[in-house]
């Protein structure tokens, strides 16, 4: 089964740097997106994209996150300045429409020291 | 502001002990209804799309069924291996936004 990859699995950096969140979506979806969940908390969505842009975002997704399609396969998550509270896991997702369910990584636990 | 409330916040069976769990929402026009797995440090695993009142859908010992108001989730005669954290997830069909609202989950153990 078609299966949607992260890397790394667990990332560990310090306050202020910048981090680069990698995933490889499923081969025939359209639709990306990236959601946070802080440890006991809920699924949160951050960004979604389609057709090379940015189609909508949460209001969590401010200047320190962009996002990438750099090539026809990879969809990156940067955040610039990393803080204590940017301590979470991090998932992306697929899908082929906007009507069916999403297709989830296993996610990048994300510790921000 | 749409808002989905699933309930219990944790449930405890004992194996072949069928149980219930409820996800209530308030949207502007439901669009879908998605209820997903979740197993502890992983990503959400999709088991169901709702899409209008009266709709019911199952897989294994799960049953999905859907009313203008909640859904339910009916769990018959579960085994240890069912044991995760169950997401509800709701879109609306108004608004033009597309992306679908969590709720915080129920989070089910059975014991053998």
């Amino acid at each position: 089964e078609p299966e949607v990859t992260q890397t790394p699995s667990h990332q560990v950096t310090q306050m202020g740097q910048e981090v680069i969140l990698r995933c490889v979506p499923i081969s025939n979806h359209l639709y990306f997106y990236w959601y946070r969940q802080i440890l006991g908390q809920k699924v949160e969505f951050l960004v979604s994209f389609y057709n090379n842009e940015i189609s909508e975002k949460s209001e969590i997704f401010d200047d320190q996150f962009s996002v990438e399609r750099p090539d026809g396969s990879n969809f990156t998550l940067k955040i610039r300045s990393t803080k204590l509270e940017d301590s979470a896991m991090y998932f992306c997702a697929s899908s082929e429409t906007t009507a069916y369910g999403y297709t989830f990584g296993s996610g990048t636990r994300l510790t921000v020291v | 502001e749409d808002q989905v409330t699933q309930s219990p916040e944790a449930l405890r069976l004992q194996e072949g002990e069928s149980s219930s769990l409820n996800c209530s929402y308030t949207v502007s026009g439901l669009r879908g209804l998605f209820w997903y797995r979740q197993d502890p440090g992983k990503g959400p695993e999709f088991l169901f799309t709702l899409y209008s009142a009266g709709e019911e859908k199952e897989k294994e010992r799960l049953k999905a069924t859907l009313t203008k108001k909640e859904s339910f989730l009916h769990i018959t005669a579960p085994k240890p291996e069912d044991s995760a954290t169950y997401l509800c997830a709701v879109q609306a069909a108004a608004g033009g936004s597309y992306i679908p609202t969590f709720g915080r989950g129920t989070s089910l153990i059975v014991h053998p």
